[in-house]
């Protein structure tokens, strides 16, 4: 089974921080994703990445940036924390982009 | 812009009926359809994926495709209250996007 772990399950930071999260995928995919999830508005695709230091902007880039320095690690980052990133964050991974992604358990994150 | 759109609901079925589920998309090259069930407070998780017209079964799960009208269904047969949870429609549209709908909650009653 395809086995993607997320750092933590809760996260609680303030504004202003620099906030790190991190995706571990034991499947060799090519591609990792992540996603914040809100109330009533779905799944909104944040970053791609189809290869290691490869990377394409999402619907709602603004705000974080990311990080593949290896092939099973994706790294979503908050440059400076704010109210309105509080959501759960979720990382997923495929084989191929056609093909169903797989989620970790996600990271929901409280900024205070 | 490519949407996926579901009913919200909450949908309500007695314990050992069908639940029938629903979703249109709006990009008519779409290739790609997914169903993933997702539990309050956890991750989705993948039910049924489905790539050609027509039914795909699998134990009490029924994907149903018909892409000249543009909607994917999902049929739950013998429906179990531990299939409470909210369902996501997904469909790939092509490059690396695969856009979520906002998701059905459905409510089993024992």
């Amino acid at each position: 089974d395809v086995k993607v772990t997320q750092s933590s399950r809760y996260l609680v930071k303030r504004t202003g921080e620099k906030v790190f999260l991190e995706c571990v995928q034991d499947m060799d995919h090519e591609n990792m994703f992540w996603y914040r999830q809100d109330p009533g508005l779905g799944l909104r695709l944040i970053y791609f990445s189809y290869d290691v230091k490869m990377k394409e902007k999402g619907d709602i880039p603004e705000g974080y940036s990311v990080s593949r320095e290896k092939k099973e690690r994706f790294s979503l980052i908050l440059e400076s924390a704010s109210t309105n990133q509080t959501s759960m964050y979720l990382c997923a991974s495929s084989p191929q982009v056609s093909q169903p992604q797989h989620f970790g358990d996600g990271t929901r994150l409280s900024i205070l | 812009q490519k949407e996926v759109e579901q009913n919200s609901g909450p949908l309500s079925v007695p314990e050992g009926a069908i639940a029938s589920l629903n979703c249109t998309y709006s990009d008519r090259g779409s290739q790609s359809f997914f169903w993933y069930r997702q539990y309050s407070g956890k991750s989705p998780e993948l039910i049924m994926f489905i790539y050609s017209n027509g039914d795909k079964e699998d134990g009490r799960f029924t994907a149903q495709l018909n892409k000249a009208s543009q909607y994917v269904s999902l049929l739950i047969r013998d429906s179990q209250p531990s299939d409470s949870a909210t369902y996501l429609c997904a469909v790939h549209t092509g490059g690396f996007k695969t856009i979520f709908g906002a998701g059905t909650r459905l409510f089993v009653k024992a």
